[in-house]
């Protein structure tokens, strides 16, 4: 079963809209990850929370950790038809040597 | 500096032929992951190699899969006797210290269509 299970599966909202996706996991974490796929084509990483931090920013992107809850969740600010993507999360197991995906949240962004 | 530089991008083969996907790491890196994508689906992991060492391979199937990583030349998956499940998308992804300190640098998938 997936470590990181994102939360909703699709969204689709407005452009200049804020989107919010949710991940949550199962045991403890080094950190967390998310990443970004355009359609046919590769991830690119995103930001990274490390189990000891509560909330960090880049840029529109704010991403908050609650290790209690084992969930965390990626805010995008004044959204743009540009961030239309599916949305991953990863998170990287205490004693594990690999990233573990999320099925991810697919994003569209209506101009 | 070029990024991870996977190829073939698209793949065709027959069932019961053999597909080598190859990838070169970002300049630098010698941690080498590859990860399989089904449609709609997120990646699973499938092995992380070091130069001429393979670290985890707790993803890769028993049988017909199998990666290298050798000293000189590009990170090798290769299928043998491929059936129609193994159509998927193959991301490789690399790193230059273990996956503890940082992001991975994703290459842009070899998609292998199996008829």
């Amino acid at each position: 079963s997936q470590q990181g299970e994102e939360d909703p599966q699709a969204l689709s909202i407005q452009e200049g809209e804020n989107a919010t996706m949710n991940c949550s996991y199962k045991t403890s974490i080094n950190n967390l990850q998310w990443y970004r796929q355009n359609s046919g084509r590769g991830l690119v990483h995103l930001i990274l929370i490390r189990s000891n931090e509560r909330e960090k920013h880049s840029g529109r992107l704010r991403v908050t950790l609650d290790t209690s809850k084992k969930s965390s969740s990626l805010l995008i600010t004044a959204s743009r038809a540009a961030d239309t993507a599916s949305y991953f999360c990863a998170t990287l197991l205490g004693s594990a040597r690999q990233l573990t995906f999320g099925s991810g949240t697919q994003l569209t962004v209506l101009p | 500096n070029a990024g991870v530089m996977q190829n073939p991008r698209h793949l065709v083969r027959r069932r019961g032929q053999e597909a080598r996907l190859r990838c070169s790491p970002m300049k630098g890196h010698s941690h080498v992951y590859w990860y399989r994508q089904l449609p709609e689906e997120g990646l699973k992991f499938m092995v992380y190699l070091q130069k001429e060492n393979i670290i985890d391979e707790s993803g890769m199937p028993k049988e017909r899969f199998s990666a290298e990583f050798p000293k000189e030349g590009p990170s090798i998956l290769r299928i043998q006797q491929v059936v129609r499940g193994d159509s998927a998308a193959y991301f490789c992804a690399s790193s230059p210290d273990s996956p503890n300190t940082g992001e991975l640098f994703f290459g842009e998938g070899s998609r292998l269509t199996v008829l």
